[in-house]
Parts: C-alpha cells; sequence; structure tokens
C-alpha cells in the first residue's frame, strides 16, 4: 500500500505557483520523498526526490518539512502542459520497487 | 533516442489469444520493471528482474511471463488472454546498484481484449 496522502484533484492558474501537498506522516528515516508524473496517454516521469533538505530542480522545488512528515512539490510558473496526475512516493534506498498511490490530478486553467 | 521503448503501441486481441509485449532500454540500467494500469488508472508492478535474474513477483497469474534475454531487454508474454487483461501495461527501468534514484518509464501498451 502507498505509504502517502495526497488531495484527489487540485487547479491552478496558468503562470502561478503549484504547490501540491504530501503527507507522509509514516515515513522512516531511511526513505526518500519522491514525486513523479503522469501526464495523459504517457508514461511516468521522475520529477525530483529528496531526503531531508529542500531540492530544486529545472522541473520543480521540493520543500520536505522538518520532521519529514508531509512535503510539498512547487512548479513555479504552471503551464498548461504540466496539466497531469502527480504522484507523492516514499521509497528506502534498499526497497526494490516503486508504490504508486493515487496521486493528485492537477488541471492548469488557462 | 528513446530511453525506454515498448512495442506494440496499441494491441487489440481475441480472448484466449497468446501475445508479447516488448522492452527496451538503452540507459545501461541493471533493473527492468512491468507495471499494469487498470482501467481506474491504479498504476500496480508485476515484476522486476535484475541482471536478467527474477526478484519481484507480484501475485501475477501463471499466464503472464517475463523473459529477460539480456539486462536491456525485458518482454512479457501472456497466454489465454481474458477480457480483465485490457489494460496499458508500462515497462521501466533504474540503476538498482547506485541507489534506484529515478525510474524512466516507456510510453505504455494499450492492450484491448475483445
Amino acid at each position: 500500500d502507498a505509504k502517502t496522502t495526497q488531495p484527489t484533484s487540485m487547479d491552478c492558474a496558468e503562470g502561478r505557483a503549484a504547490n501540491l501537498p504530501c503527507n507522509h506522516s509514516t515515513i522512516s528515516g531511511n526513505e526518500y520523498v519522491y514525486w513523479y508524473r503522469q501526464i495523459h496517454s504517457q508514461g511516468p516521469q521522475y520529477i525530483i526526490h529528496g531526503l531531508k533538505n529542500n531540492e530544486t530542480n529545472e522541473m520543480a522545488s521540493l520543500i520536505i518539512t522538518e520532521d519529514r512528515k508531509s512535503s510539498t512539490l512547487i512548479l513555479p510558473h504552471a503551464t498548461l502542459r504540466d496539466t497531469a496526475v502527480y504522484y507523492c512516493i516514499v521509497k528506502g534506498s534498499g526497497d526494490d520497487k516503486i508504490i504508486f498511490g493515487k496521486g493528485t490530478r492537477l488541471h492548469i486553467l488557462p | 533516442d528513446t530511453a525506454v521503448s515498448q512495442t506494440p503501441k496499441y494491441l487489440v486481441t481475441q480472448m484466449g489469444n497468446d501475445k508479447s509485449i516488448k522492452c527496451e532500454q538503452n540507459l545501461g540500467h541493471d533493473t527492468m520493471y512491468w507495471y499494469k494500469q487498470d482501467s481506474k488508472k491504479f498504476l500496480k508492478i508485476m515484476f522486476s528482474y535484475n541482471n536478467k535474474e527474477l526478484i519481484i513477483n507480484e501475485t501475477v497469474p501463471n499466464r503472464f511471463s517475463p523473459k529477460s534475454p539480456d539486462k536491456a531487454h525485458l518482454n512479457l508474454h501472456i497466454n489465454s488472454l481474458e477480457l480483465g487483461d485490457s489494460a496499458v501495461y508500462f515497462c521501466a527501468s533504474s540503476q538498482v546498484s547506485t541507489g534506484g534514484i529515478g525510474y524512466t518509464f516507456g510510453s505504455g501498451t494499450r492492450l484491448t481484449v475483445v
């Protein structure tokens, strides 16, 4: 079973920052937080991951709370092409598989 | 260059037939996976192979048989297809030996059993 809780859906206006929350209150010390997204009719795409510190790459930023029980994925300037299902996943470095939950369906509105 | 490629992209077949889906990755990863996404859009892992060795088999019916001729290929053969096998099947790969940071997925094979 997935170890994370996410809202079912969210809307965001084009050009604004999209902030996607995720709760992972049972996360263990050696488990990372990963974010993937799935655009309609495509395979899932890796976005970003982190352990304790905040992370940023060309796609997004990941903010992890100090107690590591929740995190937020930030798409700084959302475009229509960011409309997708976003999955927050907790995975240990020794785990041999990714378990997907239901994710958050993000709609970017023009 | 496509990192993880699956063929065919679409497959329509009758119940009872046997079919195969092929997957190839050119990333040099040591582990490959098959995931199934059903009509409710849940993504579930089916199999995982590490360097040609089966390491995950998630209670999948025996009609499904993965085969990995080398670490760059993982094929999925399905015998006696049933209506409930209709789904999108995704292949993925990762480099587990260095922590398996990010999985790279293929674009999927949409299987329709009629």
